[in-house]
């Protein structure tokens, strides 16, 4: 039984640049969650799927964040014109469903020069 | 006021002593409470989970609830230097299931 996988692990970018992560939930699991973590600070919810379906989005999504599940498997997360406020571990979690607890995987560092 | 709730510390306990760790929440309706343990420049790892009122005990964990004080609780019972690092309580509150976590609370075990 594998886990959550993420990839690239480490992304450092030139401001400006777009970046694109990449989730692999867990196989059977239907709901994939995507979060920010700062230094010193807990996770940060960002928006959620079930199955393909993107069901919500949080005000700290800007406009130049989009995510896709297209079809209800991976997820990705792009990150357009980054800045420096950008720099953070980006996490992937998935359940398998509403109620059961979320699982992480790895996290992606992204690091903004 | 912020949602979740938790000492930073670092909460330093001698090896083999319980450690407490505290979390308080300010949403009256929230449904599931998580502890997830998180080792420094790793992810968080779920540790113990608990829907209802009261204790549930896993191994050395127990995890507390108490939905009328707005609290929940993790006990590390034994604790060994292994279980130094930050733990994270997280909440969830309404539909979709997306966890609200505390700040964390930085465990220390000391030899």
């Amino acid at each position: 039984d594998t886990g959550v996988s993420q990839n690239p692990r480490h992304k450092i970018t030139k401001r400006g640049q777009n970046v694109t992560f990449r989730c692999d939930p867990i196989s059977e699991h239907n709901r994939l969650y995507w979060y920010r973590q700062t230094l010193g600070q807990g996770p940060e919810f960002l928006t959620y799927f079930q199955n393909e379906a993107q069901l919500e989005k949080s005000r700290l999504l800007s406009d130049r964040f989009s995510a896709e599940r297209p079809k209800g498997s991976f997820s990705t997360l792009e990150i357009q014109r980054t800045e420096q406020g950008d720099s953070a571990m980006y996490l992937c979690a998935s359940s398998l469903d509403g109620v059961q607890p979320q699982h992480f995987g790895d996290g992606t560092r992204l690091s903004i020069l | 006021q912020k949602e979740v709730e938790q000492n930073s510390g670092p909460l330093s306990v001698p090896e083999g002593a319980i450690a407490s760790l505290n979390c308080t929440y300010s949403d009256r309706g929230s449904q599931s409470f998580f502890w997830y343990r998180q080792y420094s420049g790793k992810s968080p790892e779920l540790i113990m989970f608990i829907y209802s009122n009261g204790d549930k005990e896993d191994g050395r964990f127990t995890a507390q609830l108490n939905k009328a004080s707005q609290y929940v609780s993790l006990l590390i019972r034994d604790s060994q230097p292994s279980d130094s690092a930050t733990y994270l309580c997280a909440v969830v509150a309404g539909g979709g299931n997306k966890l609200t976590f505390g700040t964390g609370t930085q465990l220390k075990v000391e030899l």
